[in-house]
């Protein structure tokens, strides 16, 4: 199993929609996880990070599972400036700072 | 303003011909690593630096070489680049923790 796996997509969806995506992980003692943004051939950009249960900031909510090893990305009333891969992002537990990224779901969002 | 810097933005070169890719930060981070993204591979971490003199291998080492003589700059030497290396290749800098500030990132073509 991957130590990161996410749904490549694209998920093409309206504006004004509500969207989900969901990244699973395979290190059960991983305490923290993130959500990176990465425009089209841009460099990524922290989005959010999930610590306990979930986190909300304006139309993005982050959601943890960890019975079933997931955290979740949705995008309410999504805008055509959503349009982006979306990665999600583990720690390792090594103290060495390093992040393991999942390959990323695209999101595109027509009118 | 805060940022990391990376030069060249575009590279095309010839197998064999050394070549370094600059990165800079002018947010006084401790951490640095390089990172390749290729698709469907995600991003790949090449080398990373916990502080100056601190360099470690990262998932994809091989063919690479990286110094940490001042905190500010991480450069990333291709010492006799191959077609396998054609990608785009990000620094990043982290204060300590996991929010990483990425440059804008360097697209190298080896012929």
């Amino acid at each position: 199993r991957k130590e990161v796996e996410q749904d490549p997509g694209p998920f093409n969806v309206p504006e004004g929609a509500t969207v989900a995506f969901n990244c699973t992980y395979s290190n059960s003692a991983s305490q923290s996880f993130f959500w990176y943004r990465q425009d089209c051939r841009k460099e990524p950009k922290l989005l959010m990070s999930v610590y306990s249960s979930g986190n909300e900031d304006g139309r993005f909510t982050a959601q943890l599972n960890r019975a079933s090893q997931y955290i979740s990305l949705l995008i309410r009333d999504s805008k055509l400036s959503d349009s982006a891969t979306y990665l999600c992002v583990v720690p390792t537990l090594d103290n060495t700072d390093k992040l393991i990224f999942g390959t990323g779901t695209r999101l595109q969002v027509f009118p | 303003e805060a940022q990391v810097t990376q030069n060249p933005r575009y590279l095309i070169t010839v197998t064999g011909k050394k070549l370094t890719v600059t990165c800079s930060q002018n947010m006084n981070h401790e951490y640095m690593s390089w990172y390749r993204q290729d698709p469907g591979l995600g991003l790949r971490q090449i080398y990373y630096s916990m502080n100056v003199e601190v360099t470690d291998k990262g998932d994809v080492p091989e063919g690479y070489k990286v110094s940490r003589k001042e905190k500010r700059n991480f450069p990333l030497i291709l010492e006799s680049p191959s077609p396998n290396q054609t990608s785009l290749y990000f620094c990043a800098s982290a204060l300590g923790g996991y929010e990483q500030f990425f440059g804008p990132g360097t697209r190298l073509t080896v012929l």
